[in-house]
């Protein structure tokens, strides 16, 4: 149980294009998911908190109108990166929060696969 | 923030020798987690260790907390080859529901 995807694994695109990635949990209901970057090498970064059928919660420094997150069902988030340039490239990871399972109590996060994002 | 500090940064051992990484936060918690990660893959949940809890263990993994130093310790005993990653402690602060990773330790068990 507790199973987090992500899709797509990995994409290359333009620069200027927009991408949109999706993070499923697929064996439990998550009001809340998190969306991190992480780059070559360094730390996961939170960049936003993502709450089912509300706003998301933006980390200092995270530009909103460029990291685009909608959270419109208790199994999906999507992250939609806006006119992508090359410093855009990184490794984006979500993570998923049982709200009415087992593991709610703890607030165990569960992580998905990552999705390499590639601006050329 | 209360971004965490791991050291060693990276460490290179045997295979069967054990391997000890450590973990300094800032701010009070109410737990602390320790992550593996393949190069380039996702996030591997080893064991969550609650505040109010000073050891403990999970098949060849300990791992300490001492509240008071704000500090975790990892030890992977008996280490192998496939225990090559690199591994992250992360927070969760009092009052908050945020993850906050530290800046992980690549270890490497040579064969």
């Amino acid at each position: 149980g507790a199973v987090v995807s992500q899709h797509p694994s990995w994409v290359i695109c333009k620069s200027g294009t927009s991408v949109k990635i999706e993070c499923r949990s697929l064996d439990f209901q998550a009001t809340t998911m998190f969306w991190y970057r992480q780059f070559p090498k360094q730390s996961l970064m939170l960049m936003a908190t993502s709450n089912e059928g509300s706003k998301a919660t933006y980390e200092q420094g995270v530009e909103k109108d460029k990291f685009l997150i909608n959270h419109a069902s208790l199994t999906l988030s999507t992250l939609t990166v806006t006119s992508a340039h090359p410093e855009d490239s990184s490794f984006y990871i979500c993570s998923a929060r049982d709200s009415i399972g087992l593991a709610a109590k703890s607030n165990e996060q569960f992580f998905g696969p990552g999705t390499r994002l590639t601006v050329l | 923030s209360q971004q965490g500090e791991e050291d060693p940064q990276a460490l290179s051992i045997q295979e069967g020798e054990n391997a000890t990484m450590n973990c300094s936060y800032k701010t009070s918690i109410n737990n602390l987690q320790w992550y593996r990660q393949n190069s380039g893959r996702g996030l591997v949940h080893l064991i969550l260790i609650r505040s109010n809890e000073r050891e403990k263990h999970s098949g060849r993994l300990r791992v300490t907390l001492d509240t008071s130093k704000k500090s975790s310790s990892l030890l992977i005993t008996a280490s192998r080859a496939a225990d090559t990653a690199s591994y992250f402690c992360a927070t969760v602060a009092v009052g908050s529901e945020k993850l906050v990773f530290g800046k992980g330790t690549k270890l490497t068990v040579n064969p």
